[in-house]
């Protein structure tokens, strides 16, 4: 049963250009999870979203970010124009459906450069 | 919203000796306390959780406390080894969905 799976693994992106990360959840798993790590820092929710429904985008930036989850393949974090300070590991985790509280397994991230 | 305090931010012990990492959250309403273990380059690996309906739990060298009243709950490892050498989070979570709160992290460094 394969994990999370996040790619790529690396992504070099210059000024003004739009950086799109996927994520893939784990078998059986229906709700996906995006958060963004700032070098030596702890890890920031961003959206929660469930198949073609946003659920929670409270830490996501009003501006340029996007997600997605189509009823067909994976989840995509969509960073528009991106700028130096979008460099940030950023992480899906995923969780199976029908239990209120479940663990949430993490992917290996994706490793944003702006140069 | 909720906010998870985590302590020390370092740590360093001897191979053999036990870690203690301490956090405490804001938000009465959360009700699920998991660890992650990160290495160097990796996602987030979960560990142990727990969740507010038990003081403590424990799975071979490791176990978590809670303290549901003080807000605080903390993570325990013991008979450290060199592979326990990561950076160590703590987390919040309420029961509706699964959004997690992060503490800022503790780096061990178990010294052979």
């Amino acid at each position: 049963n394969a994990g999370v799976m996040q790619n790529p693994r690396h992504l070099v992106r210059r000024r003004g250009q739009e950086a799109r990360l996927r994520c893939s959840p784990m078998k059986g798993h229906s709700h996906v999870y995006w958060y963004r790590q700032l070098p030596e820092e702890g890890l920031k929710f961003m959206v929660y979203l469930q198949k073609e429904n946003i659920i929670d985008e409270s830490g996501m930036p009003k501006e340029r970010f996007s997600a997605e989850f189509p009823k067909e393949g994976p989840s995509i974090l969509r960073i528009q124009q991106v700028v130096r300070g979008d460099s940030a590991a950023y992480f899906c985790a995923s969780s199976p459906p029908g239990r209120e509280v479940a663990e949430a397994f993490f992917g290996q991230g994706t490793r944003l450069t702006v140069v | 919203g909720e906010n998870v305090e985590q302590h020390p931010s370092t740590l360093s012990v001897q191979e053999g000796d036990s870690a203690v990492i301490k956090c405490t959250y804001s938000d009465s309403a959360s009700n699920y306390f998991p660890w992650y273990k990160q290495e160097l380059g990796k996602g987030p690996q979960l560990i142990i959780d727990i969740r507010s309906n038990v003081g403590e739990k424990k799975d071979q060298r490791i176990a978590v406390t809670l303290n549901k009243t003080a807000k605080h709950f903390s993570l325990h490892i013991t008979e450290t080894q060199p592979e326990d050498s990561a950076v160590y989070f703590c987390a919040a979570s309420r029961a509706a969905g699964n959004k997690l709160t992060f503490g800022g992290g503790t780096r061990v460094l178990v010294k052979p």
